[in-house]
This record gives C-alpha cells, sequence and structure tokens, in this order.
C-alpha cells in the first residue's frame, strides 16, 4: 500500500475553510484515496474517498492533483465540532483487500 | 440499523484473566475488522474477515490473541492470558464489498 504523509497539527478558526493536505507520492493508479476522522473517544468515521476526480459531498471536499501524488481534504465552513484527527489513506485496489491501514493523521485544532 | 455495537464499552480485568470482546457489525456487511488503538502505537489493524473467513491475521500481536467469526452476524476477539499491556482501545468496524467502513464505539479495555 502506498504510504501517506500528513502534517501533525492544524488550526482553524470557526467559519473559516479548512484545507487539511496529504501526500501520497506512491500511489499506484488504481489505489484510491481516502479519508476518515476520529473525534475523541469516538471510533473513526468515513468521510469521503476518490480516485482522480475531484469529489464533494455533505461533510467535504476532496481535491486530487492531476499526478494524483497529493490531494487536500476541506472543510468548507469549520465549525467546533470538526476538531479530530483527519486520516488520509491510500487503499489497496479494489480487487484485493479493501483493508484500511491508518496512519498517524492531522490533528485539526477549530478556534473560536 | 443500529450501526457497529460493540461490547462491553469498558472493561477491567487483572492481568492473566481471559477477556473476550464482541462485535455485531452491520447487517448486510461482508467485511469485519479488528483494531486496536494506543497513544504510542496508534490505530492497529489486527484481523479482517470476509464473509465470515479469516482474510489477513498478520497484525495479531501473539498468540495470546485470537479472533472468530462464527456466522455473518458476529465476532469475537479474545485475549488468553491478558497482560497489563493489552490495555488499549478495541475497535470493531464492517463493510459491504470493499466500500466504506464504519466502526464502533469501541472497547476500552483495562489490564490492571
Amino acid at each position: 500500500d502506498a504510504k501517506t504523509t500528513q502534517p501533525p497539527s492544524m488550526d482553524c478558526a470557526e467559519g473559516r475553510a479548512a484545507n487539511l493536505p496529504c501526500n501520497h507520492s506512491t500511489i499506484s493508479g488504481n489505489e484510491y484515496v481516502y479519508w476518515y476522522r476520529q473525534i475523541h473517544s469516538q471510533g473513526p468515521q468515513y468521510i469521503i474517498h476518490g480516485l482522480k476526480n475531484n469529489e464533494t459531498n455533505e461533510m467535504a471536499s476532496l481535491i486530487i492533483t492531476e499526478d494524483r501524488k497529493s490531494s487536500t481534504l476541506i472543510l468548507p465552513h469549520a465549525t467546533l465540532r470538526d476538531t479530530a484527527v483527519y486520516y488520509c489513506i491510500v487503499r489497496v485496489a479494489p480487487s484485493n483487500t479493501g483493508k484500511l491501514i491508518f496512519g498517524q493523521g492531522t490533528t485539526l485544532q477549530v478556534k473560536p | 440499523d443500529a450501526g457497529v455495537i460493540q461490547s462491553p464499552r469498558h472493561e477491567v480485568t487483572e492481568m492473566g484473566q481471559e477477556v473476550t470482546l464482541r462485535c455485531k457489525p452491520i447487517s448486510g456487511h461482508d467485511y469485519l475488522f479488528w483494531y486496536r488503538q494506543t497513544m504510542m502505537r496508534g490505530l492497529e489493524l489486527l484481523i479482517y474477515f470476509n464473509n465470515n473467513v479469516p482474510i489477513d491475521d498478520s497484525g495479531m500481536p501473539e498468540d495470546r490473541f485470537s479472533a472468530k467469526m462464527p456466522n455473518a452476524s458476529f465476532s469475537t476477539l479474545k485475549i488468553q492470558p491478558s497482560e497489563p499491556r493489552d490495555s488499549a482501545v478495541y475497535f470493531c468496524a464492517s463493510s459491504r464489498d470493499r466500500g466504506e467502513a464504519f466502526f464502533g464505539q469501541g472497547t476500552r479495555l483495562t489490564v490492571v
């Protein structure tokens, strides 16, 4: 599985967009980028995933660079409840196992 | 659906005792994952099942750990004998095919 690199921590002002970067320079052509988050004391929560096109859902947007070596998760209007650890995961292709391997993630602190 | 259900939520046991953690996946999901989370090591994948069959147990720390999935709606993770270093939060997750995984609320295990 391709490894990912994320900054250990970030701050964001409440109401502003939070942009969380992730590097995955060794990603293979058939590997997806997944984002999860973990709010304190809870189980990880799925946010979004993508292959090469940008994706948007009710929670966030995912921007993947054209060379697919990096991506950015965007929370358009961060709230205090978005304070969490955010994990960027490159997942083995659907034809394989489907397992998720978590790194250390980025701790996002949303401040009033 | 009530989501992934884990029991117990908290477990305190004495070193040397047997501990059994339980998980009920979401109905219709064919993948089940067991993770362990500690401050030092983060989220570690211990084992996962597909259609009740263990696929990859390479993350199981040692022979004291065992996991079973006797049917599609139930899985157990057993530690025998337990040791203080097994203290952690254990998460169970399930997914359908290779879609996003849904996590339970976890079992916080303390071995004294």
